[in-house]
């Protein structure tokens, strides 16, 4: 069974440049998130959905980055204007519900410079 | 606020010593999982244990609800332990909060 399949890997912007990031979730997951992990810190949650709803997007810095689901499949993160505090690995997870294991991927490590 | 706090901060081991690995939670838990991460890796799942023990090879994860806390021990610890472990819970919101981690060095 594939696992969680994000891309790119790495991507490296220029301050004000835009990117997005996509993610694959595992088959029959209806639920996906975005972590943001600086490095030598822990995951902390950006967003996530159930199916194609968005469920808590309250840590998502809203006038620069957005994320939609919307065939509650794969989903797509997007920062617009980047800076340089947004350098960071971004992980996709996916879990096939409530209370149950979480399963994530490889991350895309973007450097903002 | 929902907190996990992880400890020791860092852990330095030779090869062939047990690592035990604690993590402490705020509220009741209703998923409780441990990750490896090695340097520059990806986010890999060792255990999902809420409450009670449970087996996976050299790791034993042992988690008591009433106390909020839990345990993750590494037995006969190899230079390929070596890394971060990353303890994160589910406070009931189905999203896992995590902790800052263990960084742990197994040297030969």
């Amino acid at each position: 069974e594939a696992g969680v399949t994000q891309s790119p890997r790495y991507a490296v912007l220029q301050e004000g440049q835009a990117v997005s990031f996509w993610c694959d979730p595992i088959s029959g997951h209806d639920t996906l998130y975005w972590y943001q992990q600086p490095r030598d810190q822990g995951p902390q949650l950006l967003v996530y959905f159930r199916d194609e709803a968005v469920i808590d997007n309250s840590q998502l810095p809203s006038d620069r980055f957005s994320a939609v689901r919307p065939k509650g499949t794969n989903s797509t993160l997007k920062i617009q204007s980047a800076k340089q505090g947004d350098t960071a690995t971004y992980l996709c997870a996916s879990s096939p519900g409530r209370n149950t294991e979480v399963f994530f991927g490889k991350g895309t490590r973007l450097t903002v410079v | 606020g929902q907190q996990v706090q992880q400890s020791p901060a860092s852990l330095v081991l030779q090869e062939g010593e047990n690592a035990e690995l604690q993590c402490n939670f705020s509220s009741t838990a209703t998923q409780l999982q441990w990750f490896y991460q090695s340097p520059g890796g990806s986010l890999v799942s060792l255990l999902s244990n809420p409450s009670g023990t449970k087996h996976t090879g050299r790791l034993t994860s042992t988690t008591v609800t009433k106390e909020r806390r839990s345990s993750l021990h590494i037995s006969s610890s190899q230079t390929t332990d070596s890394g971060t472990y990353l303890c994160a819970i589910d406070y009931n919101q189905g999203k896992l909060i995590f902790g800052q981690g263990t960084k742990l060095s197994i040297k030969p």
